[in-house]
Order: structure tokens, then C-alpha cells, then sequence
């Protein structure tokens, strides 16, 4: 049982290139999420999804796009890096469809020099 | 302990020791309140839950406890292990609203 699978786990970019972290969920889960971590913040929500075909911005989605085209995979696309955009980035999933009993991703540490 | 929003604090306890971790959070009209774990390198892991219309819920090894009239949150740790030491972080809620996430509190078990 893989849970939440992120994809890469360290990606390096340069200002204006773009690129899409990918994230997988086995459990079937409706509700998919994104949230970036950054030193002394909280997790911040970018984007979400409750379903195949359903998305909606978060607390901080400039610069990020989403699309849900199937149950299991929620890929988040950069589409012109920046160094503002460094930080953690955790996919998560539900089976709820709100945030209770959220099962986070490993993360992907993305660094845009 | 930490407040939603506040600066990363830290808690050092001896193995075996009960430790606690609180939370100071900002709307009093949170309804639902969750504590997450996460060790270097993870992402974080669900721990303990609880709803406003309690004051106290239980888990393994784990507590927590709700003071609303304080806006505050604690987590009890119960006979701490080496496995303990990670950033434990709580989150607020309100009704279909969006998870409000603290910044965290690193917890060192000392052997």
C-alpha cells in the first residue's frame, strides 16, 4: 500500500523553466490537495481538488496550475519558476472532502535558482 | 509552545518523560482542531484529532486536550521514545473552511 507517492523528491530549476511535480494516491481518495512549507510558516494550501474534473485555488496559487483528470493523480505545473518558489511541496489526500485525516506525500524539495 | 503563526519553538525531554506540546490558536470559532507529526524528511502524519464539542480525546500514548476559552490546544505525549523527536504542528478549522496550519514545535528526546 504506497499511500501518496510524490515525484521527484529534489528538483533543481532555473528562473524560468518550467516543470510538474507529480503525485499519485492509491487509496482511492476524492479530496487531493497541494500545500508548499516554508521556514517558519505554516503549510500553505496552493490548489485542491475533489474530485476528477474539479479543481480550485487555494491560499497561495499564483504561479501554479492544477488539472484532475483522474482519481489517483493530481500533478501540480510550474509554469515559470522563480526563486520565490522554493520550498517543500507536499501533496495530500482524503477520503473526506474537506481537510480532516489528511495523508501527506513524502514531498518534493524544489530549489529555482 | 506554538502559536498559528509564531516562530518554530523548541522542547527537549528525557526518555520516558511525559511531554506536552501546545497550541495557541486564533479563531475562537475553530470546530475541528488536528495534530500532525512530521519527522526530517517526511511529510507529516496524522496523530490525534478532536472537535469542539470536546474538551478531551485520547489515542495511543497521545492526548489531546481543547480549552476553548482559551483558544488553546495541547498534545500529551505519554512515555516518550527516541522515535518522538520530530516537529509536531497542530491545525484549525472552521466549518468546510480550509485547514490553518501552526508553524510547529521541534521535540528532542534526550536518551
Amino acid at each position: 500500500n504506497a499511500g501518496v507517492t510524490q515525484t521527484p523528491k529534489f528538483q533543481v530549476l532555473k528562473t524560468g523553466q518550467s516543470m510538474t511535480l507529480q503525485c499519485a494516491q492509491d487509496m482511492n481518495h476524492e479530496y487531493m490537495s497541494w500545500y508548499r512549507q516554508d521556514p517558519g510558516m505554516g503549510l500553505r494550501l496552493i490548489h485542491y481538488s475533489v474530485g476528477a474534473g474539479i479543481t480550485d485555488q487555494g491560499e497561495v496559487p499564483n504561479g501554479y496550475n492544477v488539472s484532475r483528470s483522474t482519481t489517483e493523480d493530481f500533478p501540480l505545473r510550474l509554469l515559470s519558476a522563480a526563486p520565490s518558489q522554493t520550498s517543500v511541496y507536499f501533496c495530500a489526500s482524503s477520503y473526506l472532502e474537506r481537510d480532516e485525516k489528511l495523508f501527506f506525500g513524502s514531498g518534493t524539495q524544489l530549489s529555482v535558482l | 509552545g506554538e502559536s498559528v503563526g509564531l516562530h518554530l519553538p523548541t522542547l527537549s525531554v528525557q526518555e520516558g518523560d511525559n511531554s506536552i506540546i501546545n497550541c495557541a490558536y486564533s479563531n475562537s470559532a475553530s470546530d475541528y482542531f488536528i495534530w500532525y507529526k512530521q519527522e526530517s524528511g517526511k511529510g507529516p502524519q496524522f496523530i490525534i484529532d478532536i472537535r469542539s464539542n470536546m474538551d478531551k480525546r485520547q489515542g495511543q500514548r497521545v492526548t489531546v486536550l481543547l480549552n476553548k476559552t482559551v483558544k488553546h490546544l495541547s498534545l500529551q505525549i505519554a512515555a516518550t521514545q527516541p522515535g518522538d523527536s520530530a516537529v509536531y504542528f497542530c491545525a484549525e478549522m472552521f466549518g468546510n473552511e480550509k485547514l490553518t496550519f501552526g508553524t510547529g514545535t521541534r521535540l528532542t528526546i534526550i536518551p
